[in-house]
């Protein structure tokens, strides 16, 4: 069965620190997405980023950027020169091309706090 | 263009009366998730449908639950016989597609239960 771990269930940083949110998933299929999702206080998710398994690429957009090593089965998260309006709960999520049941899984959360 | 909205964005309800929470999809998108999210916790998958059609109910808590879909566009979760337990934020998701789609979320709709 797929899944997703997020160790990290709460981080703390002072502004314009960097900091990573790891993401460990598990899966038996080779064609595979991870996704990355944020949800501010307001409540409303927000889609981050789409990988697919065959795409290791690192992918860097402003001050995020994701690692994705398949060798390790991860899909880390760094925010650079972090900003108090980051400050908000990351989910991973995987996506399995072969699962016809629920075939979208969330992590837990890590929940960022940004302090001024 | 619109995103994804439900309504009512807040329900109170008593006790055992029945509830129905709706979800306008994004235009065009086939793929409609129902997730629950308890107070500062994770997503729970409830249901999904592609199309008209929800090829796995295994998410629903109970016989309580059901949901469906017409016209492959908007969604009503009913809950019946509610319980306390059932008060959570009510999130409803859409995607292009399953599998290799992202999918977009709604507002939520924050059900309480007294």
């Amino acid at each position: 069965a797929q899944k997703v771990t997020q160790a990290q269930t709460e981080i703390s940083v002072v502004e314009k620190e960097d900091v990573t949110l790891d993401c460990v998933y598990e899966t038996r299929d080779t064609t595979y997405y991870l996704f990355w999702y944020k949800q501010p206080p307001s409540g409303e998710l927000v889609f981050l980023i789409r990988r697919n398994s065959f795409d290791e690429q690192n992918e860097i957009s402003g001050r995020y950027s994701w690692n994705f090593q398949k060798s390790t089965s991860s899909f880390n998260f760094t925010i650079t020169a972090s900003q108090v309006v980051d400050s908000a709960v990351y989910f991973c999520a995987l996506s399995e091309a072969d699962n016809y049941g629920q075939n979208f899984v969330f992590g837990p959360g890590t929940r960022l706090s940004v302090l001024p | 263009g619109a995103g994804v909205s439900q309504s009512p964005s807040n329900k109170v309800t008593e006790k055992g009366k029945d509830v129905e929470l709706r979800c306008d999809p994004i235009s065009g998108h086939t793929a409609l998730y129902w997730y629950r999210q308890s107070l500062g916790q994770g997503l729970e998958f409830l249901i999904y449908f592609q199309g008209n059609s929800a090829p796995d109910k295994s998410g629903l808590p109970s016989d309580r639950f059901s949901a469906e879909r017409t016209g492959g566009s908007v969604s009503t979760l009913t809950i019946q016989r509610t319980q306390q337990e059932d008060s959570a934020v009510y999130l409803c998701a859409s995607s292009l597609g399953t599998v290799s789609y992202e999918q977009y979320f709604g507002p939520g709709t924050r059900l309480t239960v007294t």
